[in-house]
């Protein structure tokens, strides 16, 4: 099976802009949670989806937002870039029964 | 906020040797899984304890887990330089699937 897949890999953007990061969980994977890895504050929860509904969510401003489709793909934004949103954000994806999560090779984001 | 913190923040070795960092964390848990991440790559998943398992192993990893002292530990007998990385420990606490990982413990093994 192919694993999770992020695009873009690598980003770098201006603050004030808004940024959209893709998802695609392993075939069969319904649950696509968001982490956010930075030096200062480590690997940190963002949210969590499931039959494209959100079923936890972190502690993150509203700037942060995600979705996912009806194919399990999940999407990820956040307005209004600030300097301290670069980061590497990791995307994982699980079969709903299980707590092995499937971790992608992460989009890092700069913010300028 | 992190539930976990590793010790030590750092660790060297020499090929052959044996690599043993610990976990603690705060709140009570229903699992603690360990995963590895290799030079600001992806997180890949290492081992899965749960809260009413004391040893596992896999491998050359051998996972411990002492619930009265919210601790466990992680060993990895006859490193590899290709165990060269970063490893954290992680729990979920409401068994909600929503993880909490500590800051992680670098570990690097010379040839």
């Amino acid at each position: 099976k192919a694993g999770v897949t992020q695009t873009p890999r690598y980003l770098i953007k201006t603050r004030g802009q808004q940024v959209t990061l893709s998802c695609s969980p392993i075939s069969g994977h319904r649950s696509v949670s968001w982490y956010q890895q930075t030096p200062g504050q480590g690997l940190q929860f963002l949210f969590e989806y499931f039959s494209e509904t959100q079923r936890n969510k972190g502690n993150f401003p509203g700037r942060f937002s995600g979705r996912q489709f009806s194919n399990s793909r999940s999407e990820m934004n956040v307005s209004t870039l600030e300097l301290g949103d670069s980061a590497l954000y990791l995307c994982a994806s699980r079969v709903f029964s299980s707590y092995e999560q499937y971790f992608g090779p992460g989009t890092r984001l700069t913010v300028t | 906020s992190q539930q976990g913190e590793e010790d030590p923040q750092a660790l060297s070795i020499q090929e052959g040797e044996n690599a043993t960092m610990n976990c603690s964390y705060k709140t009570s848990i229903n699992n603690l899984q360990w995963y590895r991440q290799n030079s600001g790559r992806g997180l890949v998943h290492l081992i899965l304890i749960r809260s009413n398992e004391r040893e596992k192993h896999s491998g050359r990893l051998r996972v411990t887990l002492d619930t009265s002292k919210k601790s466990s530990s992680l060993l990895i007998t006859a490193s590899r330089a290709a165990d060269t990385a970063s490893y954290f420990c992680a729990t979920d606490a409401d068994n909600d699937y929503k993880l909490s990982f500590g800051a992680g413990t670098t570990v690097t093994v010379r040839a």
